[in-house]
C-alpha cells in the first residue's frame, strides 16, 4: 500500500537554529497533511496541502508540496523550545483514511 | 480542546482479559478513527466508520473490534489481551472523510501486565 517516509527521524538542535522535514513517497501524493504531536499530548492538525509547489506559511513555519506531488517539507525558522515535538506528515487519497509517516521527532536545546 | 472525548484515559488489566475504550467524536463530525500508537512508533491506523457504517479496515487484529452507534460515539473492544497490545490508543473524528482534516482526542492509554 501507500508508504510515506519521513527523514530525518529524530533532530537535536540548538534554540534559534532551522529545522527541516521531509516527506518522501513513490507515488503520487494526493494531498498531504501535517500534524504535530507535543510529548504525552496527540496529534493536531497543523495544515494541508492540496496543489502541485504549493508553499503555505503559519509564522515561522513554512511548508511546501513538491512539483511532483511526491515529497512534501516542512520547515521552522529560528526554533523555540514550544517547537519541540513529533511532526507527521500525512497522505490522504480521497476516500481512504490517511497514511501517517513515522515522523520526525524535534528536540530543541535551549 | 479537540472537543473529541476518550474514556478512560489509563487503563491497566492484565493478558487474557477484554477492554473497551470509548470515543465520542467532535460535535458534527460523522466518520470516527481509531489508531494505535506504541512507544516510539507512528501512528497505525486500525479502523474508520463514518454515520455507523464501517467505512475503511487498517492493521486491526481479529481480537480487536468496533462500532459506531447512532449517536455517533464509537466503541473499540480489544480481546484476549497480550503483552503487545499495550499502546496509546487514539479516536480521531472528522466532518465527513478522505482528505478532511482529523481532530484527534486524548487517547487511551492501555497497560497489559
Amino acid at each position: 500500500g501507500q508508504q510515506v517516509m519521513q527523514i530525518p527521524q529524530y533532530q537535536h538542535v540548538q534554540e534559534g537554529e532551522d529545522f527541516t522535514t521531509y516527506c518522501n513517497s513513490s507515488t503520487t501524493l494526493s494531498n498531504i497533511q501535517w500534524y504535530k504531536q507535543r510529548p504525552g499530548g496527540h496529534p493536531v492538525f497543523l495544515i494541508q496541502l492540496v496543489k502541485s509547489g504549493e508553499v503555505k506559511k503559519q509564522k515561522r513555519l513554512t511548508f511546501q508540496f513538491g512539483e511532483a506531488k511526491k515529497n512534501s517539507s516542512l520547515h521552522i525558522t529560528a526554533t523555540q523550545t514550544t517547537d519541540v515535538g513529533t511532526y507527521f506528515c500525512a497522505d490522504t487519497s480521497g476516500n481512504t483514511p490517511l497514511v501517517f509517516g513515522k515522523g520526525t521527532r524535534l528536540s530543541v536545546i535551549a | 480542546d479537540s472537543g473529541v472525548t476518550q474514556t478512560p484515559k489509563h487503563l491497566i488489566t492484565a493478558t487474557g482479559q477484554r477492554v473497551t475504550l470509548r470515543c465520542s467524536p467532535r460535535s458534527g463530525d460523522l466518520s470516527v478513527y481509531w489508531y494505535q500508537q506504541s512507544l516510539d512508533q507512528g501512528l497505525q491506523f486500525l479502523i474508520q466508520y463514518y454515520n455507523g457504517e464501517e467505512r475503511a479496515k487498517g492493521n486491526i487484529l481479529e481480537r480487536f473490534s468496533a462500532q459506531q452507534f447512532p449517536d455517533l460515539h464509537s466503541e473499540l473492544n480489544l480481546s484476549s489481551l497480550e503483552l503487545g497490545d499495550s499502546a496509546l490508543y487514539f479516536c480521531a473524528s472528522s466532518r465527513v472523510g478522505g482528505d478532511q482534516p482529523q481532530h484527534f482526542g486524548d487517547g487511551t492509554r492501555l497497560s497489559i501486565l
